[in-house]
């Protein structure tokens, strides 16, 4: 089985754009959550998608939204690009059988650099 | 909100000595997962561990659940340089349908051979 793909490996940005991140999961699964991963933060929990509806999310602004699609592809969106919001920016998806903790698969995540 | 915290930071050590990395939560776990990721790598799941008091070992690996849910801990044995990387914990809570992990800032890991 293919892993969790992330596309695109690294993004340069400037401040006040937008990007949209795309993460596949691995086939089956249909739980897809992202997370920020900053060297002074860790791993910050953005937001979590099952069968295309939002279930959890973290305490990020309004600016950092996403989606999931029929097929169980998602994609996360920041608008108005601030200069700390350079991260990775990691998905992980699961199986999403409803148990309360699941394994997560993370993908190798998108390195965003806003200058 | 919940909060998982993880110590030490950093650590360094000898190739062969033993190293541990604690990890406590503000709030009562359901389960608790623990995670390594590798210099320039992703985090890659290692192992879950859900009933108070649970051990689980692999290989070099010791992995405990406090009795009250609360910590854990991963202890390595006579670490090697495959071992380098950050370690993380991260934990749910146990109240309500939050399916939401919370991790730790993890325990970075460097052993010199």
């Amino acid at each position: 089985k293919a892993g969790v793909t992330q596309t695109p490996r690294y993004l340069i940005k400037t401040r006040g754009q937008q990007v949209t991140l795309s993460c596949s999961p691995i086939s089956g699964h249909r739980s897809v959550s992202w997370y920020q991963q900053t060297p002074g933060q860790g791993l910050q929990f953005l937001f979590e998608y099952f069968s295309e509806t939002q279930r959890n999310k973290g305490n990020f602004p309004g600016r950092f939204s996403g989606r999931q699609f029929s097929n169980s592809r998602s994609e996360m969106n920041v608008s108005t690009l601030e200069l700390g919001d350079s991260a990775l920016y990691l998905c992980a998806s699961s199986l999403g059988q409803g148990l309360r903790a699941e394994k997560l698969f993370f993908g190798s995540g998108t390195q965003l650099s806003v200058l | 909100g919940q909060q998982v915290m993880q110590i030490p930071q950093y650590q360094h050590v000898q190739e062969g000595e033993d190293f541990t990395t604690y990890c406590n939560s503000s709030t009562t776990l359901s389960n608790i997962q623990w995670y390594k990721q590798r210099p320039g790598g992703h985090p890659v799941f290692l192992i879950q561990l859900v009933k108070s008091g649970e051990v689980k070992k692999q290989k070099r690996l010791t992995f405990q659940f406090g009795e009250a849910k609360k910590n854990s801990s991963l202890h390595i044995t006579a670490t090697q340089t495959t071992d380098v990387g950050t370690y993380f914990c991260a934990g749910v809570g146990s109240g309500g349908s939050n399916y939401k992990l919370t991790f730790g800032k993890g325990t970075l890991l460097t052993v010199n051979p």
